[in-house]
């Protein structure tokens, strides 16, 4: 079954230090990848996504994430973390052949001052 | 402004009682999506729609229905079936069923009295 797991529930950073949200996917079916970033009672916003091109892919607000098949991975950075960076962060997976989006369970990124 | 609305921002039901969700998008897109969020957890498929007069249930469609008689709007209805409907509603919509991106609009909570 096609699956998508983020590996932490919550992240905890000091203002202006990196940032990195763990993914990983179930590697059955070649897929394409997505980051999206929830503020608290908001719509899903897309920051980046991978659809078979370039590994190292950029987004919004300065993240980017890297596509690493071997490791069925797709963990999402950004060098230095903002305020308004908090938020809860989706790791979406489709593959090829499925019209369905598959959501991991979010990661929740807390900023300190 | 291009985008997708969805109204109330809050919503309560009684006991017994449906009560509808409404989505209106003006991106021209042809599919529309409805999902359920619920805290620490992903979203979770309720019904989608290709195109106008067609629909499919998704991963948790009992105790909902959803129309699309026109290609802007994708009305759900909590029926009074759907024994826990305390959650966050969020619609989004893609150009079509093949476009992997999809655009969500800022979501309904609905709360039971």
């Amino acid at each position: 079954a096609q699956s998508v797991t983020q590996l932490d529930s919550h992240v905890s950073v000091s203002e202006g230090t990196p940032v990195l949200l763990r993914c990983n996917y179930s590697s059955s079916y070649s897929p394409s990848l997505f980051w999206y970033v929830q503020h608290p009672n908001k719509g899903l916003q897309l920051l980046l996504k991978y659809t078979s091109a370039a590994t190292l892919v950029k987004g919004i607000n300065g993240f980017e994430a890297e596509f690493k098949k071997s490791e069925t991975s797709f963990h999402l950075t950004k060098p230095s973390a903002h305020m308004s960076d908090a938020a809860e962060y989706f790791c979406v997976v489709r593959y090829t052949g499925f019209q369905k989006l598959v959501f991991g369970t979010g990661t929740r990124l807390l900023v300190s001052p | 402004d291009g985008g997708i609305t969805q109204s109330p921002k809050y919503l309560f039901r009684k006991e017994g009682q449906n009560v509808t969700l409404s989505c209106e998008q003006n991106l021209n897109h042809d599919a529309m999506y409805w999902y359920r969020q619920d805290p620490g957890q992903g979203l979770r498929l309720i019904y989608y729609s290709q195109i106008v007069n067609d629909f499919q249930k998704g991963d948790i469609a009992e105790g909902y229905s959803v129309s699309r008689e026109k290609k802007e709007s994708f009305p759900l209805t909590v029926t009074s079936a759907q024994k826990n409907p305390t959650a966050f509603y969020l619609c989004a919509s893609s150009i079509n069923a093949g476009q992997e991106t999809q655009y969500f609009g800022p979501g309904t909570r609905l709360l039971v009295l």
